[in-house]
């Protein structure tokens, strides 16, 4: 299995400040057909996770330009740009490239 | 507009199957493309993939779950369901349904207690 990990476990911040996510994964997550299946999901309290980030740097619909991805291969990084209330929960990175489907531990972002 | 929801029978003992049903609205799983996967979540923890099945039947399971996972769809309802056998209190968790590729909608979360 690829085993998603991700740091900081927990991470603090001031509101309109800047935090970035690392996930790594331990097999690379390219894809036969040249994609890279790396997403980026965000759980606030009380609720289903939600998509924020596909392949690696795609925002999903209605995502705010806050938020961005980037890495490849094995190295990927979450930014969160001038940090809201409402971006507050458990991130999760998860690799959708080889079965079983991976997800990270999860980051919890708090206000400082 | 993309919904999900699942349901299931909130309590079981151990070794009981568990029945879970994901109605969705939306789509379709008879579209190129198109998947259901199941996803749980124990309290306080993190998010497991269960099982995957895709538009043209093709399934896939989480292999620590062994033999006990069953997926299936019909299409005609657009429902998609999992079966888990012999489950025991480790089991206990919230189930997710979400839409594949990316897990782009989730379903609100049926609760599972399985509880002698």
């Amino acid at each position: 299995d690829v085993v998603m990990t991700q740091t900081p476990v927990s991470l603090s911040v001031s509101l309109g400040g800047q935090v970035s996510i690392s996930c790594r994964s331990s097999q690379s997550l390219v894809h036969n057909n040249g994609n890279t299946y790396l997403s980026w999901y965000l759980q606030k309290p009380g609720q289903s996770p939600q998509l924020l980030i596909y392949k690696v740097s795609n925002r999903f619909s209605g995502i705010s330009d806050r938020f961005s991805g980037s890495g490849s291969g094995t190295d990927f990084t979450l930014k969160i740009s001038r940090v809201e209330p409402d971006d507050l929960g458990v991130y999760y990175c998860g690799q959708g490239t080889q079965y079983p489907y991976t997800f990270g531990a999860g980051t919890k972002l708090e206000l400082k | 507009q993309v919904t999900l929801k699942e349901s299931g029978p909130g309590i079981l003992q151990p070794s009981q199957t568990l029945s879970l049903t994901c109605t969705f609205s939306g789509f379709s799983l008879s579209t190129y493309g198109m998947g259901v996967g199941w996803i749980r979540q124990p309290s306080g923890k993190g998010l497991e993939w269960l099982a995957n099945i895709w538009w043209d039947d093709d399934k896939y399971y989480n292999p620590s779950l062994k033999n006990r996972l069953t997926i299936s769809k019909d299409t005609s309802n657009n429902q998609a369901f999992l079966k888990i056998t012999n489950v025991d209190t480790a089991d206990t968790a919230t189930y997710y349904c979400a839409r594949s590729w990316y897990f782009d909608f989730w379903g609100p979360g049926t609760m599972v207690t399985v509880s002698s």
